[in-house]
């Protein structure tokens, strides 16, 4: 069986200071990791998917994760936070099943 | 390319009343997803179809939900009869052919049941 747990339901930072959002997950096989947001009142976006290539995937709006398999982590960073980036985030897993198993998400916080 | 589609936007029924929804994904799509996300949480997956067969419905209550893709393109979910916990957002997704592609979801039905 499979699951993802997203470590904090709220990080609150600056404008201009760093993100990051963790997730760690569990999976029998080699898994596919996604990283979706949220905007108000928008649907759910693709921000960034690992599908066992390179372990460090970019995204867009400046977003990165890294995969770790040693420690079964997949979070999300940012340089430099801006206000649009205030939202929702899902971490994601899919095992050979290709079932997608969501996270609880996390609420960012950005303060001007 | 147009996006997924879903009706309505909105419902509010009474408890015991039923409902449907309805979900048109991107045209070439194999797989549609159906999730139910309560407030506060993330989205649970309800019902996986790839084409007009069903993948995993392991969540899906089925005394009370149904969901059919009849010839492989749109699909509907139904609950019949409504608890006050099914109040949530339905939201719907397609993807390529499921698996680590992307999903692209539609901008949800939000169901209140008093």
């Amino acid at each position: 069986a499979q699951s993802v747990t997203q470590l904090d339901s709220h990080v609150s930072v600056s404008e201009g200071t760093p993100v990051l959002l963790r997730c760690n997950y569990s999976s029998s096989y080699s898994p596919s990791l996604f990283w979706y947001v949220q905007h108000p009142n928008k649907g759910l976006q693709l921000l960034l998917k690992y599908t066992s290539a390179a372990t460090l995937v970019k995204g867009i709006n400046g977003f990165e994760a890294e995969f770790k398999k040693s420690e079964t982590s997949f979070h999300l960073t940012k340089p430099s936070a801006h206000m649009s980036d205030a939202a929702e985030y899902f971490c994601v897993v899919s095992d050979a099943s290709y079932i997608p198993t969501f996270g609880r998400g996390t609420s960012l916080i950005v303060h001007p | 390319e147009a996006g997924v589609a879903q009706s309505p936007r909105y419902k509010i029924i009474e408890k015991r009343q039923s409902v449907a929804f309805w979900c048109n994904p991107i045209s070439g799509h194999a797989t549609l997803y159906w999730y139910q996300q309560i407030l506060g949480q993330g989205p649970k997956l309800l019902i996986q179809f790839q084409n007009n067969g069903v993948v995993d419905d392991s969540q899906l209550p089925k005394d009370r939900f149904s969901a059919e893709r009849l010839k492989g393109v749109d699909s509907t979910l139904k609950i019949q009869p409504a608890k006050l916990e099914d109040s949530a957002v339905y939201l719907c997704a397609s993807s390529f052919r499921g698996g680590a592609n992307e999903q692209f979801f539609g901008p949800g039905t939000r169901l209140t049941v008093l």
